[in-house]
């Protein structure tokens, strides 16, 4: 009963490093999403992916790649941390369909860059 | 683009005290969909409103979806303290796949 699982639930970089946030489901949910989260600006969504083998852009997809490993795993990879990029990170999946289905989220990453 | 917005941004009550929350957008919706989050945790799915209209209670909670379909409002009768934390409303963008996220309301509630 598992739901989404994210690793790490912590992690401290330097500028310059590059790391991988995981993401699985076993809800067996086609669709996938990774958003940051910052004080007073809600969910942004940086990546999604309707299906496996298909990603596309969200609203700051900048600094960051994805890949669709499988239909459970969705990762999220910073190649080259910068501060900016410290927040905290939400994988998330749903049903797709036309009537908008709920999302399903992570506990998260929280990420800091120094 | 397409906003989703939320009034207010912050709202501390006194326990007992009401809670509203409104959620507008910048476009038509076919649905809204309000999620809460924990301090601490992530978001949650409450509802999910379709029907211009649309009413739903769910206890002490009563969500409402506007007779235009753009704006939304979610309301507390009687807070307590299990009420804490951040009350994002969703709304699908053009793409079906995709929703876009209210800033949320983040709810204190002083015992």
């Amino acid at each position: 009963n598992a739901g989404v699982t994210q690793t790490p639930k912590f992690q401290v970089l330097k500028t310059g490093q590059s790391m991988t946030l995981q993401c699985a489901q076993d809800m067996n949910h086609n669709s996938m999403y990774w958003y940051r989260q910052d004080p007073g600006m809600g969910l942004r969504l940086i990546y999604y992916s309707a299906s496996e083998g298909t990603t596309d852009k969200g609203e700051v997809p900048n600094g960051y790649n994805v890949s669709r490993l499988n239909k459970r795993e969705f990762s999220l990879r910073l190649e080259s941390a910068a501060p900016s990029q410290t927040s905290v990170y939400f994988c998330a999946s749903s049903v797709p369909g036309h009537s908008n289905q709920p999302q399903h989220f992570g506990d998260g990453t929280r990420l800091s860059i120094l | 683009g397409q906003q989703v917005m939320q009034i207010p941004q912050y709202q501390h009550v006194q326990e007992g005290e009401d809670f509203t929350t409104y959620c507008n957008s910048s476009t038509t919706l076919s649905n809204i969909q309000w999620y809460k989050q924990r301090p601490g945790g992530h978001p949650v799915f409450l509802i999910q409103l379709v029907k211009s209209g649309e009413v739903k209670k769910q206890k002490r909670l009563t969500f409402q979806f506007g007779e235009a379909k753009k704006n939304s409002s979610l309301h507390i009768t009687a807070t307590q303290t299990t009420d804490v934390g951040t009350y994002f409303c969703a709304g699908p963008e053009t793409s079906y796949d995709k929703v876009i996220f209210g800033p949320g309301t983040s709810l204190s509630v002083i015992p």
